[in-house]
């Protein structure tokens, strides 16, 4: 079955300490998205990357990093800059070709930074 | 610039009642629209999209939307509310270049036995 796998589902770090949280695909789509929930929120766009090798920096990007080595995977890091990291991390793919340009969601990393 | 707004946070029905929930949305091109439903800790699941093929869309679970360009909305609608519709639902546009999508501020529904 194709679809999003994200992992952890929970996530547990100390105040200080960078965390990567892992997004891998199977859909073939060219187009990966990381999204922050906080409770009672909507979506928040962090970061983007519409092919391999290059990405860019959604609406609250400060505090994050990502990579896109491969077009299956699409790592987001947590610093230690950012200042409120405890939120619900949604990955999304697409494939934004022949005008398919619906999202598709992996089932989300629960991070708690204490 | 594009937009989503979706009236009422909370929408509350009985179960077997007509489902409403409301989007309206801002465009400078010509938009896709897509109406996605969440439950608690999961991710987020693609109902029903707007593509021009049709005004009127059939999604899964029931679920249907009609676009009307000229009051610039997507309503969501399901004639017969069941238990299992209790969700979060998110009514989203494709940004101006089409290389994103921007999403609403969500509606909670509650079923009411």
């Amino acid at each position: 079955d194709g679809g999003i796998t994200q992992s952890p589902k929970y996530l547990f770090r100390k105040e200080g300490q960078n965390v990567t949280l892992s997004c891998e695909q199977n859909l073939n789509h060219d187009a990966m998205y990381w999204y922050r929930q906080d409770p009672g929120q909507g979506l928040r766009l962090i970061y983007y990357s519409q092919i391999v090798n290059d990405f860019q920096k959604g609406d609250i990007a400060e505090g994050y990093s990502v990579s896109r080595e491969k077009k299956e995977s699409f790592p987001l890091t947590v610093t230690s800059a950012q200042k409120n990291p405890t939120a619900f991390y949604l990955c999304a793919s697409s494939a934004r070709d022949r005008g398919s340009y619906e999202q598709y969601f992996g089932p989300g990393t629960r991070l708690t930074v204490t | 610039a594009q937009s989503v707004t979706q009236l009422g946070s909370h929408v509350s029905v009985s179960e077997g009642a007509l489902v409403l929930l409301r989007c309206n949305y801002s465009s400078s091109v010509p938009p896709y629209l897509f109406w996605y439903v969440q439950y608690p800790n999961q991710g987020l699941q693609l109902l029903l999209k707007y593509t021009s093929a049709a005004t009127l869309v059939k999604g899964i679970n029931g679920f249907e939307a009609e676009f009307k360009k000229s009051e610039t909305s997507f309503h969501l609608t399901k004639p017969s509310a069941h238990m299992s519709d209790a969700a979060e639902y998110f009514c989203a546009v494709t940004g101006t270049s089409y290389d994103k999508v921007i999403f609403g501020p969500g509606t909670s529904l509650s079923v009411i036995p």
